[in-house]
């Protein structure tokens, strides 16, 4: 059982917008920054989202993310079909001095 | 470029242990954490430990205290990761990956290597 909450899978159809929300508390999202990592079947995870928004170079602007309280999230705009892959949420926790992870959603571009 | 380069699969008996290797290139090795994080099979991301590159002092996650030792080579900027005492339920992918300090962002990461455990 993961630390961080995430829904297990979202869809959307091409063109749409999907978000994707990461739950935790106070002794990590609450008190430290989120990142979000993407991760295509077969390949290591990717950088996605670093400190609960921004987007590392390369990253396109279709992919966004917020925090707030002990929650953040994901959105994807204008949905494409190379968006299908997991998405992963982590942070710093505090309490366990490392890091945790949510459990994933997997992204279905319907 | 920044390259974490992981050493390749393994397969190891119950009660074995296994050692893999991560070799980073294209920055300066002692600026920067180095993670561990195994994915099971289907499962998603779980974090092991950190090592730090000066002075080699590890923070592990409690699931590993025990069981798990990183060390680091700094001649060849190397970082190793051993787990002991294997069981079935180790098996998975295991990455290495870098911050620049302990609590914040994991940027790159290694290609993963593969270690299965079995009779």
């Amino acid at each position: 059982q993961s630390v961080l909450t995430q829904p297990p899978s979202a869809s959307g159809t091409p063109g749409q917008r999907v978000t994707i929300s990461c739950s935790g508390s106070s002794s990590n999202i609450g008190t430290n920054y989120v990142d979000w990592y993407q991760q295509v079947p077969g390949t290591a995870p990717k950088l996605l989202i670093r400190k609960n928004s921004q987007r590392p170079s390369g990253v396109p602007d279709r992919f966004s993310g917020s925090k707030s309280g002990t929650s953040a999230s994901l959105a994807v705009s204008g949905l494409r079909s190379e968006d299908e892959a997991d998405y992963y949420c982590a942070a710093w926790d505090d309490s366990l001095s490392g890091w945790v992870f949510g459990g994933g959603t997997k992204l279905t571009v319907l | 470029q920044v390259q974490l380069v992981q050493s390749g699969a393994e397969v190891k008996k119950t009660g074995a242990s296994v050692k893999v290797s991560c070799r980073a290139s294209g920055y300066t090795f002692t600026n920067f954490y180095i993670h561990w994080v195994r994915q099971a099979p289907g499962q998603g991301l779980e974090w092991m430990g950190l090592i730090n590159p000066v002075g080699g002092s590890t923070t592990y996650a409690h699931n590993f205290q025990g069981r798990v030792t990183m060390t680091r080579d700094t001649s060849t900027s190397t970082v190793f990761m051993e787990l002991s005492g294997l069981r079935y339920d180790d098996t998975a992918i295991y990455y290495c990956a870098r911050s620049v300090e302990m609590a914040t962002t994991v940027d790159y990461w290694g290609q993963g290597t593969q270690v299965t455990v079995s009779s």
